[in-house]
């Protein structure tokens, strides 16, 4: 089983709104990670937990702020928004941080009005 | 930082035709080259990766070859179908440093098969 699940589907919210972001995996993998991706653009490293611990934040605006509350679940909790942040947001896990094979959830589509 | 080009932005092919995209990286230090299909509405599903130690892997259709004295890396997809139009994003990763764990990727390829 390589599945990376992602919830909500869909998320619209006004920018005074506190939202989360959920992701789990059951693959037993180690690292886990947040991506931000524009449209027709590649993905872009917004945060990776290795082991549950904060690993790598790529100058993220605290807006964002990830939890790791254990091995299989990863949350994005998002307060404040703008519009610019209106995105999809992928989730992906590997075996550990070790360059090896990451699998993506499938996003949540976030728009902020 | 590690800099990934990659090559076309778009290729159309027909039905049967040949695919082939190419990327090059900036970073000899890179040493795992993963390639990602996104289809439209989903995330990028990992399709074929290689390791610096490997010049070739195939996979059925899809094969990967790597260059490491040109720092290059393509993706060949033979025989294609349509059910293969999707956008393709070649990546870089190396296990060393402190930017372990992070892909830089392509700005992908739109791959349109025409029946």
């Amino acid at each position: 089983d390589t599945e990376v699940t992602q919830t909500p589907k869909h998320l619209v919210m006004g920018m005074t709104n506190k939202k989360s972001l959920k992701c789990e995996q059951h693959m037993g993998h180690r690292a886990m990670y947040w991506y931000k991706q524009k449209a027709k653009k590649p993905p872009e490293l917004m945060f990776v937990y290795s082991y549950e611990k904060l690993s790598i934040n790529e100058s993220v605006p605290s807006r964002f702020s990830p939890e790791c509350p254990n091995s299989s679940l990863l949350n994005l909790h998002l307060h404040a928004l703008q519009p610019e942040d209106s995105a999809l947001y992928l989730c992906a896990s590997s075996q550990d941080e070790i360059p090896g094979e990451q699998y993506f959830g499938p996003g949540t589509r976030l728009t902020v009005t | 930082g590690e800099n990934v080009e990659q090559h076309p932005s778009t290729l159309s092919v027909q039905e049967g035709d040949s695919a082939v995209i190419k990327c090059t990286y900036s970073d000899s230090a890179s040493n795992y080259f993963p390639w990602y299909k996104q289809e439209l509405g989903k995330g990028p599903q990992l399709i074929i990766d290689i390791r610096s130690n490997v010049g070739e892997k195939k996979d059925q259709r899809i094969a990967v070859t790597l260059n490491k004295t040109a720092k290059h890396f393509s993706l060949h997809i033979t025989e294609t179908q349509p059910e293969d139009s999707a956008v393709y994003f070649c990546a870089a990763s190396n296990a060393g440093g402190t930017s372990y764990g992070k892909l830089t990727f392509g700005q992908g390829t739109i791959l349109t098969v025409h029946p």
